[in-house]
């Protein structure tokens, strides 16, 4: 079945680098384009990041520009997140999610999730 | 980057209850404008695609208006399954954006 699985998630120290990926399954991988959409503890859903499905135009929220680079190897059908400059704000689960064909253009799959903690 | 103001923030009502939570887009957004079902733990569920378009296996009972910068979601008649955050995002332009959540609780 269509599935995406986070992993890569943990404590992390303000300053630091993390690198998440998302394995992707069921699906034409390199047809779709890929999002990070994260949720810090108690709080509402932020959109972080998008690859086209070619990986040629990539898109980011203000907030992690600069810090953060999303990518994806389409022969390996696995997305990631770059994550560097880690700041305690940037503590969340991070979703990776899928658009395209089907559902208007909008996050039709979801990955349950990678939790980030930044901490000293 | 385009805001969007959703309300309420929380609700509460009984089951077989009309429901009904708006999103304001701080500009023109088209027919880009998705809903997503979330509940404790898990990852959200997309409930409504293209303002009122709903995916295979949502029921009915969910649906979706509007134009332009205002959007609605109603649920028809609330069911014990439903008592979740509810949340809107415009897929119209880059960066997307949420809206901040509805909670909906058991009255």
């Amino acid at each position: 079945q269509v599935q995406l699985v986070e992993s890569g998630g943990g404590v992390v120290q303000p300053g630091r680098s993390l690198r998440l990926s998302c394995a992707a399954s069921g699906f034409t991988f390199s047809n779709y384009a890929l999002h990070w959409v994260r949720q810090a503890p108690g709080k509402g859903l932020e959109w972080v990041a998008v690859i086209l499905y070619d990986g040629s135009n990539k898109y980011y929220a203000d907030s992690v520009r600069g810090r953060f680079t999303i990518s994806r190897d389409n022969s390996k059908n696995t997305l990631f997140l770059q994550m560097n400059s880690l700041r305690a704000e940037d503590t969340a689960v991070y979703y990776c999610a899928r658009s395209g064909i089907g559902t208007g253009g909008s996050l039709g799959i979801w990955g349950q999730g990678t939790l980030v903690t930044v901490s000293s | 980057a385009i805001q969007m103001t959703q309300s309420p923030s929380s609700l509460s009502a009984s089951v077989g209850d009309r429901v009904t939570i708006t999103c304001r887009a701080s500009q023109g957004i088209r027919n880009d404008l998705a809903w997503y079902q979330q509940k404790p733990g898990k990852a959200p569920k997309l409930l409504i695609y293209a303002v009122s378009s709903l995916p295979s296996g949502v029921p009915s009972r969910f649906s979706g208006s509007g134009s332009g910068t205002d959007f609605t979601l109603t649920i028809s008649s609330l069911q014990p399954e439903d008592f979740a955050t509810y949340f809107c995002l415009q897929d119209y332009d880059y960066p997307w954006t949420f809206g901040q959540g509805t909670k909906v609780e058991i009255k």
